[in-house]
């Protein structure tokens, strides 16, 4: 298996333009997740999906954030305008329920995307 | 909510011990993931525990004591490559998704 795929890997952009980050999730998991990492707030979820469906949003910054999951293979995060402060690495990561959310399947991350806002 | 601790920074010598502490406070529990990040890399999954007690794993074993609210990582026979940022996560009893510390840098030197 490729693992999961992002893209881009590194973005460079300039304040008050849209930025799509994109993911592709580990065939088979039925969770995916959104993470932003940063120095001063470490590594912070962001929303996850199951089965497609957004579950918890509530990590989403402000309204200049979305995310979609149109299908079991793909999703996007969208930064509409982007701010110097959204500079960070982006994680998207999945991971597999056949035990149920609480079991302890891990979660995969991908490579992340590093965004720099200028 | 959660809070969860960890050093932000040790040092330790190459063929060395480390221990790396995890304390944390949560309003029920669901588990305690370690993950590894290299420099400019993805975590990594290292370890899981949900009940009291060692969990071994080669050289990297992981201990919990939920009556405490504590962990460690403890890393044996230290190579130049266990350099890195070890990521401490909780998840709490309402919760199904954990919760990420700020993690430990650590440096192994020769």
């Amino acid at each position: 298996d490729a693992g999961v795929i992002q893209s881009p890997r590194h973005e460079v952009t300039e304040m008050g333009q849209e930025v799509t980050l994109r993911c592709k999730p580990i065939s088979g998991h039925d969770y995916l997740f959104w993470y932003r990492q940063t120095m001063m707030r470490g590594l912070e979820l962001l929303i996850y999906f199951n089965n497609n469906v957004p579950i918890d949003d509530s990590g989403m910054p402000e309204d200049r954030f979305s995310a979609k999951m149109p299908n079991a293979s793909f999703s996007t995060l969208k930064i509409q305008p982007s701010e110097p402060r959204d500079s960070a690495v982006y994680f998207c990561a999945s991971r597999g329920g056949t035990s149920g959310s609480r079991g302890p399947e891990t979660q995969y991350f991908g490579p992340g995307t590093r965004l720099l806002v200028l | 909510g959660q809070n969860i601790d960890q050093p932000t920074e040790m040092t330790a010598t190459e063929g060395a011990i480390v221990q790396i502490n995890c304390t944390y406070q949560t309003s029920g529990f669901n588990g305690l993931f370690w993950y590894q990040q290299h420099a400019g890399e993805a975590p990594t999954f290292l370890s899981y525990n949900v009940l009291d007690g060692l969990e071994e794993k080669g050289r990297f074993s992981s201990f919990l004591s939920r009556s405490k609210g504590y962990s460690y990582l403890l890393l044996k026979e230290l190579q130049m490559k266990d350099s890195a940022s070890y990521l401490c996560a909780v998840r709490d009893r309402l919760g199904y998704i954990p919760t990420f510390g700020r993690g430990t840098s650590l440096i192994v030197h020769p």
